[in-house]
């Protein structure tokens, strides 16, 4: 079946660093990356999209400019969280569209931390 | 503006009961409707999934059951098991576009 491998699965970083978080699909291209993002308790709001080799497109509310997307190849995408804050603390998920059925399969999410 | 809503936000069954869980939508545009399950701290899984073509799909103790004039679908877990307590998450999309996801619900089964 369709894998999609995330790393790191957890990281603290301190505030205003960066930190960048990878999605693979290991067994399918994906023509579609999608970037969600998930609170304590509460559901996965999608952030942004992003095709291979075009810019991502974000979500109403979400700064380009503090996380960036690249989609440089049919199996690999990128998250960096810019400048970091205590507040950008949450659980990132990607999920990858692809494989036989063009189904969407998700990473395991990574935890980020900012202290 | 909530495009899909789900209930109930938490729900309690006995082990051997019946989980049902609801969705509503609101764009008809929507095609594609799937149900994830999460343990916490991980990304959520498929469990199963349907298109507006079919009133019902079973896969095992899972079953969504789809009404399209009411724009809702909902999934039934038979024989629940303690295993199957997780946070449930209800989702649509149109073809190529990325899933919308419900408000989550918390299934607890008590052995």
């Amino acid at each position: 079946g369709a894998v999609v491998s995330q790393h790191p699965s957890w990281v603290i970083c301190k505030s205003g660093t960066s930190v960048k978080i990878e999605c693979r699909s290991l067994d399918f291209q994906a023509t579609t990356m999608f970037w969600y993002r998930q609170f304590p308790k509460q559901s996965l709001m999608l952030m942004a999209t992003s095709n291979e080799g075009s810019k991502a497109t974000y979500e109403q509310g979400v700064e380009k400019d503090k996380f960036l997307i690249n989609h440089a190849s049919l199996t690999l995408s990128t998250l960096t969280v810019t400048s970091a804050h205590p507040e950008d603390s949450s659980f990132y998920i990607c999920s990858a569209r692809g494989g036989k059925d063009h189904g969407y399969t998700f990473g395991s999410g990574t935890r980020l931390t900012v202290v | 503006q909530q495009q899909v809503k789900q209930s109930p936000q938490s729900l309690i069954v006995q082990k051997g009961g019946i989980s049902i869980i609801n969705c509503a939508y609101e764009n008809t545009a929507f095609d594609y409707f799937p149900w994830y399950q999460q343990f916490p701290g991980k990304g959520p899984a498929l469990l199963i999934a349907i298109r507006p073509d079919v009133s019902e799909k079973k896969e095992g103790r899972f079953t969504i059951s789809f009404n399209k004039s009411a724009k809702q679908f909902s999934l039934h877990i038979m024989d629940s098991q303690p295993g199957d307590s997780a946070t449930y998450f209800c989702a649509a999309n149109q073809a190529g576009t990325a899933l919308i996801f419900g408000k989550g619900t918390t299934l607890s089964v008590s052995s």
